[in-house]
C-alpha cells in the first residue's frame, strides 16, 4: 500500500505571498499524482494531474512539480479565495488502489 | 457538462446496509473509457477512497473496505449504486461519487456535492 503524507498539516500565509505544499509518497509513484482543492462545505477541485499539468480552467498561480517520491504544489501569490484544504492523491498502482495524503490547511496569517 | 449526483438515505442504522445511488447528466456512463467512483469523507477528516467500476462493469474495491462494498452499474438509468454493508458510527461521512481516468491518468475530474450519511441508532 503506498502511503502518502502531506506537509504541514496546516500553512498560514498572508494574502499576495507564496505559498509551498509538500506531498511525499511511501515509494515511487513516477509522476502519477493530482492535487485538489477543497473549500468548506463543497467537494474536491481538480488542480494537477501528472504532476504538473494543469487542469482546465485552473489559474497559472497554481504550479506543481516533483516525480518519485516528492512532490510540491506552489501557488506564487495568494489570492482570497485560495485559503482552502489541499490533497495530493496518487493514481500509479491503479487499479486497484487510488490514495489520497491527509491534506494541507492553508489559513489566513 | 458532466454532472453527478448523489442521492439515498441521510440515516442509517447501525448493522445495517448503506445503500446510494449517482444519477450522471450530461454524458453517458458507458460511452468512454472511464470509472465511476465512491469516495468518502468524515466530518473534520480527510478523503477516502471506497471503489471504483469501469464502464465495462470490472469493479475495483478498497482493500480495508472489501469485504462490505458493492458497486454496481445500471447503464439504462445512467447510473451506478454503492453498498456498505454492516456499518458502524465509523462509515458516518460525506459520501462523493466521482468520475475517475482515463487510463493512465486516474486523476478525479468530476466530483459529485456529496451526501452526509449518519450512522446512528
Amino acid at each position: 500500500e503506498i502511503v502518502m503524507t502531506q506537509s504541514p498539516a496546516t500553512l498560514s500565509v498572508s494574502p499576495g505571498e507564496r505559498a509551498t505544499l509538500s506531498c511525499r509518497a511511501s515509494q515511487s509513484v513516477s509522476s502519477n499524482l493530482a492535487w485538489y482543492q477543497q473549500k468548506p462545505g463543497q467537494a474536491p477541485r481538480l488542480l494537477i494531474y501528472g504532476a504538473s499539468t494543469r487542469a482546465t480552467g485552473i489559474p497559472a498561480r497554481f504550479s506543481g512539480s516533483g516525480s518519485g517520491t516528492e512532490f510540491t504544489l506552489t501557488i506564487s501569490s495568494l489570492q482570497s479565495e485560495d485559503f482552502a484544504v489541499y490533497y495530493c492523491q496518487q493514481y500509479n498502482n491503479w487499479p486497484p488502489a487510488l490514495t489520497f495524503g491527509g491534506g494541507t490547511k492553508v489559513e489566513i496569517k | 457538462q458532466l454532472q453527478l449526483q448523489e442521492s439515498g438515505p441521510g440515516l442509517v442504522k447501525p448493522s445495517e446496509t448503506l445503500s446510494l445511488t449517482c444519477t450522471v447528466s450530461g454524458g453517458s456512463i458507458s460511452s468512454s473509457s472511464y470509472y465511476w467512483g465512491w469516495i468518502r469523507q468524515p466530518p473534520g477528516k480527510g478523503l477516502e477512497w471506497i471503489g471504483s467500476i469501469y464502464y465495462s462493469g470490472s469493479t475495483y474495491y478498497n482493500p480495508s473496505l472489501k469485504s462490505r462494498v458493492t458497486i454496481s452499474v445500471d447503464t439504462s438509468k445512467n447510473q451506478f449504486s454503492l453498498k456498505l454493508s454492516s456499518v458502524t458510527a465509523a462509515d458516518t461521512a460525506v459520501y462523493y461519487c466521482a468520475r475517475h481516468g482515463p487510463d493512465p491518468n486516474n486523476k478525479v475530474d468530476y466530483w459529485g456535492q456529496g451526501t452526509l450519511v449518519t450512522v446512528s441508532s
